[in-house]
């Protein structure tokens, strides 16, 4: 089984549609779930911290479920600049307790006029 | 914004040689890293560094890769002898207290 686990689209969408995110991770000692943005052939920006209590910014809202295993982020009214690969995140520990991060493979984007 | 900086943007280099990849952290972070991404690939973790020393590798850092803070300021990846599996983009990244902030990263192609 993948550590993390995100369906890849590509998700075509319209500008102003609300598009919802989905992934799942396998190790349940993890502690920290992350959402960042990668644009093509750049580095992964951070977009969001995701809590268990759930988080806005913006359009964008991020959900963990620790008992599922699960994280969403849902964005509301899409942009075009939104046209980029979603990376679902999550933080160990490690070994050397320093915070190693698990990427997904990304879930592509695409908003269209 | 302080933000992660990377040089060379873009690394070619010939099989068997050695390149060194140079990143400059943000500068009241303690914790360092290495990634990598191949194309079309997730992104993947080389190492950690922390106090002066690696705190966790992956298998992918073998005997090939070393990791140095030379001064206060630069973090750099050496592979001593690339193959031409190596090539991938290569990621610095540097966390204050939770959160990770990633360089723009140093293509290498090895050729």
């Amino acid at each position: 089984r993948k550590e993390v686990e995100q369906d890849p689209g590509p998700f075509n969408v319209p500008e102003g549609a609300t598009v919802a995110f989905n992934c799942t991770y396998s190790n349940s000692a993890s502690q920290s779930f992350f959402w960042y943005r990668q644009d093509c052939r750049k580095e992964p920006k951070l977009l969001m911290s995701v809590y268990s209590s759930g988080n806005e910014d913006g359009r964008f809202t991020a959900q963990l479920n620790r008992a599922s295993q699960y994280i969403s982020l849902l964005i509301r009214d899409s942009k075009l600049s939104d046209s980029a690969t979603y990376l679902c995140v999550v933080g160990t520990l490690g070994s050397g307790n320093t915070g190693k991060l698990i990427f997904g493979q990304g879930t592509t984007l695409q908003v269209k006029p | 914004e302080p933000e992660v900086t990377q040089t060379p943007s873009h690394q070619v280099t010939q099989m068997g040689q050695e390149v060194i990849l140079r990143c400059v952290p943000i500068s009241n972070h303690l914790y360092f890293y290495w990634y990598r991404q191949i194309l079309g690939q997730k992104v993947e973790f080389l190492v950690s560094f922390y106090n002066n020393e690696i705190s966790e590798k992956s298998e992918i850092f073998d005997d090939q890769f070393s990791v140095e803070r030379p001064d206060g300021s630069n973090f750099t990846l050496k592979i001593r002898s690339t193959k031409l599996e190596d090539s991938a983009m290569y990621f610095c990244a540097s966390k204050g207290a939770v959160e990770q902030y990633f360089g723009p990263g140093t293509r290498l192609t090895v050729l």
